[in-house]
């Protein structure tokens, strides 16, 4: 199972809006609504943002959202802030019954 | 207080074993997939294996980079999982972290536990 492809690195201004890109195939993303996103800072366990595709979990900001288009899926951050600086990873369901992840994306807050 | 906690890392030789623990407490830990995932140093996560519940047979899966060379066991009495790693290799160095599965995503992770393959 190849890891699903992310950018390396986006970058933004504060207040600015970003989107992430994961791109997996018919056997992954395309083919589940399994798809979740989580956020790394250094030295820290990630955490849940975003699962099912576009679902927030409680207490995570409004300012994150996700989608889907075949077999890409995206984490959209709006009114960027500092705090958001951090690393990206997408995660999805795969038809081999185990899951796989993105390689992760740094973002920095210009 | 919901937590997972890791333990049982260290510094183990090339072709050797190591049992590592993950502790849950403060949700129904009986009911609940747990997977582990594993980072390299400034590398990206890496989805390692998952056993599932009781009720769907304690089924496990692994990715292919550790199948054949590790297994997960559980033990719902004590609220714990384990993950068994034998015939250890170097690319094998890495943080390794439990979490469960809840939402269809890994909704609670520990805080990791350094394995380091080495001679």
């Amino acid at each position: 199972q190849s890891a699903l492809t992310q950018p390396a690195s986006v970058s933004g201004s504060p207040g600015q809006s970003i989107t992430i890109s994961c791109t997996g195939t018919s056997s992954d993303v395309g083919g589940y609504n399994y798809v979740s996103w989580y956020q790394q800072r250094p030295g820290k366990a990630p955490k849940l943002m975003i699962y099912d595709v576009s679902n927030r979990p409680s207490g995570v900001s409004n300012r994150f959202s996700g989608s889907k288009s075949g077999n890409t899926a995206s984490l959209t951050i709006s009114g960027l802030q500092a705090e958001d600086e951090a690393d990206y990873y997408c995660s999805s369901y795969t038809s081999s019954y185990t899951r796989v992840f993105g390689g992760g994306t740094k973002l920095t807050v210009l | 207080e919901v937590q997972l906690v890791e333990s049982g890392g260290g510094l183990v030789q090339p072709g050797g074993s190591l049992k590592l623990s993950c502790a849950a407490s403060g949700f129904t830990f009986s009911g609940s997939a747990m997977h582990w995932v594993r980072q390299a140093s400034g590398k990206g996560l890496e989805w390692v294996g998952r056993i599932r519940s009781k009720a769907n047979s304690y089924a496990t899966a692994f990715a292919a980079s550790v199948k054949g060379r590790f297994t997960i066991s559980r033990d719902d009495s004590k609220n714990t999982a384990y993950l068994q790693m034998n015939s250890l290799k170097t690319e094998d160095t890495a943080v390794y972290f439990c979490t469960r599965l809840g939402f269809d995503a890994f909704d609670i992770w520990g805080q990791g536990t350094m394995v380091t393959v080495s001679s």
